[in-house]
C-alpha cells in the first residue's frame, strides 16, 4: 500500500486552463503538505493543512488554492495556468506538524504548462 | 528556521562508508536536524534525525556536534542505489522543511 500517493503522475496542459492535483495519505497522519520544486530543483514548501485547517501559507499566486476535504487528503487547484507553473508537485504528511514530526513525501506530479 | 551549508557533490566508492558534512551554525535549542534523499526525481526520502544525541537506524548514522553547529550523515556501506541529493534541514517549530541544495553524492564502482 502507498503511504502517500498522488494523482495524476503527469500533467500536460495549455496556459489559462484550471488543473487539479489529488494526494491522499493513508497514514492517519493529521498534517499535509505542498511543495514545489522548479526546474532548477529546489524544494520550496507551500501550503500545510492540519486536520483540514491551513497552517502555512507561503508567498503562493493566489491561482493556487489547496482543499482539504477529510484530514486524509490534500487538494491542489490551480487556476489560470502560466508557464512559470510547470514544475513537480509533491504532497507530503506528518503525524502533527511539529519540528518532530518527519515527513512522508508522495511520488509528485510533473506538471507541464505549453 | 536555521539554515544549512553542505557540499555541492561528493564521490564515494561502492561499499566505503560515504560521510555527508552540514553546518548549521544558527541552529536554536528546539530545532531538530534532519536528512532527506531525492533519488533522481523521486520524492523526497526520510533517513534519519535528530535533537543533540548521535542517531542511528537501519539507513544511516547521524552524528551531531556537542555545540549543534554541524552534523554529519554516515551511510556505512554505500551502495550504488544510494547514488542521489543529500538534503541536510533544520526544522523550526512549524514544521516547515526549508531544502537548500543539498549534496549531490555520487557512489561509483
Amino acid at each position: 500500500d502507498t503511504a502517500v500517493s498522488q494523482t495524476p503522475k503527469y500533467l500536460v496542459t495549455q496556459m489559462g486552463n484550471d488543473k487539479s492535483i489529488k494526494c491522499e495519505q493513508n497514514l492517519g497522519h493529521d498534517t499535509m503538505y505542498w511543495y514545489k520544486q522548479d526546474s532548477k530543483k529546489f524544494l520550496k514548501i507551500m501550503f500545510s493543512y492540519n486536520n483540514k485547517e491551513l497552517i502555512i501559507n507561503e508567498t503562493v499566486p493566489n491561482r493556487f488554492s489547496p482543499k482539504s476535504p477529510d484530514k486524509a487528503h490534500l487538494n491542489l487547484h490551480i487556476n489560470s495556468l502560466e508557464l512559470g507553473d510547470s514544475a513537480v508537485y509533491f504532497c507530503a504528511s506528518s503525524l502533527v506538524g511539529t519540528s518532530a514530526d518527519t515527513q512522508y513525501f508522495g511520488p509528485g506530479t510533473r506538471l507541464t504548462v505549453l | 528556521d536555521a539554515k544549512t551549508t553542505q557540499p555541492p557533490s561528493m564521490d564515494c566508492a561502492e561499499g566505503r562508508a560515504a560521510n555527508l558534512p552540514c553546518n548549521h551554525s544558527t541552529i536554536s535549542g528546539n530545532e531538530y536536524v534532519y536528512w532527506y534523499r531525492q533519488i533522481h526525481s523521486q520524492g523526497p526520502q526520510y533517513i534519519i534525525h535528530g535533537l543533540k544525541n548521535n542517531e542511528t537506524n537501519e539507513m544511516a548514522s547521524l552524528i551531531i556536534t556537542e555545540d549543534r553547529k554541524s552534523s554529519t550523515l554516515i551511510l556505512p556501506h554505500a551502495t550504488l542505489r544510494d547514488t542521489a541529493v543529500y538534503y541536510c534541514i533544520v526544522a523550526g517549530n512549524t514544521g516547515k522543511l526549508i531544502f537548500g541544495q543539498g549534496t549531490t553524492l555520487q557512489v561509483k564502482p
